[in-house]
């Protein structure tokens, strides 16, 4: 396996244009999360699933975001009608979760968006 | 809610010199974890090293260990002999309960090692 993919690796857009940005976690993983992550600053939670169940959604997503994981496999986030503050690094993490506090993150390299 | 600060925006150390990162943290909680992570210039984030609350002891991963003041809510890393390819940003986390993704992330120290 070779870790957590994510595609594209950039991305550029204009101000309203809809973008779509995919993750494949490692095969095994139940858990998957997504991050936005500006310049200069910590990764921020947006969503996360377990297996194909979205269980929680950050503040952060608003309308204009919606994320899938539709077999609990790869997962899709979606942006429409995007706006410059939209623009960031997108970062997708899975994980083996129990909810037994012993859970390790494995990161992807992310998508940075670029919003014009 | 947690906050997780990191005080130094930016740090360098020379080769095989040993550096301390800081990283203080506000939580009325008593069952936490705390991580140190790593991100290089690739951007792929990987773990350094993690510290159950309930836990005295610091943990410590080969050249990295952690000094964690539970009372004084700090957590410092110290990296010692220090690389080159220790060069990255470093991010401190603070994890409530058993969802490692659910963390609160500080703003990171970039560290830059110099030959």
């Amino acid at each position: 396996d070779t870790g957590v993919s994510q595609n594209p690796r950039h991305k550029i857009t204009k101000r309203g244009q809809n973008v779509t940005f995919r993750c494949d976690p490692i095969s095994e993983h139940n858990r998957l999360y997504w991050y936005r992550q500006t310049l200069g600053q910590g990764p921020e939670f947006l969503t996360y699933f377990q297996n194909e169940a979205q269980l929680e959604k950050s503040r952060l997503l608003s309308d204009r975001f919606s994320a899938e994981r539709p077999k609990g496999s790869f997962s899709t986030l979606e942006i429409q009608r995007t706006e410059q503050g939209d623009s960031a690094m997108y970062l997708c993490a899975s994980s083996f979760g129990r909810g037994q506090g012993n859970e390790k993150l494995f990161f992807g390299s992310g998508t940075q968006l670029s919003v014009l | 809610a947690q906050t997780v600060t990191q005080s130094q925006p930016e740090m360098s150390v020379q080769e095989a010199e040993t550096v301390t990162l800081s990283c203080t943290y506000d939580t009325s909680e008593s069952n936490y974890y705390l991580f140190w992570y790593k991100q290089p210039p690739s951007r792929q984030m990987i773990l350094v090293i993690r510290q159950e609350a309930y836990k005295q002891q610091n943990a410590t991963e080969n050249r990295f260990s952690v000094n964690f003041q539970k009372a004084a809510k700090s957590f410092s890393l110290k990296i010692s002999d220090s690389q080159l390819g220790d060069t990255a940003m470093y991010f401190c986390a603070f994890m409530k309960g058993a969802n490692a993704g659910k963390s609160t992330f500080g703003d990171g120290t970039t560290l830059t090692v110099k030959p």
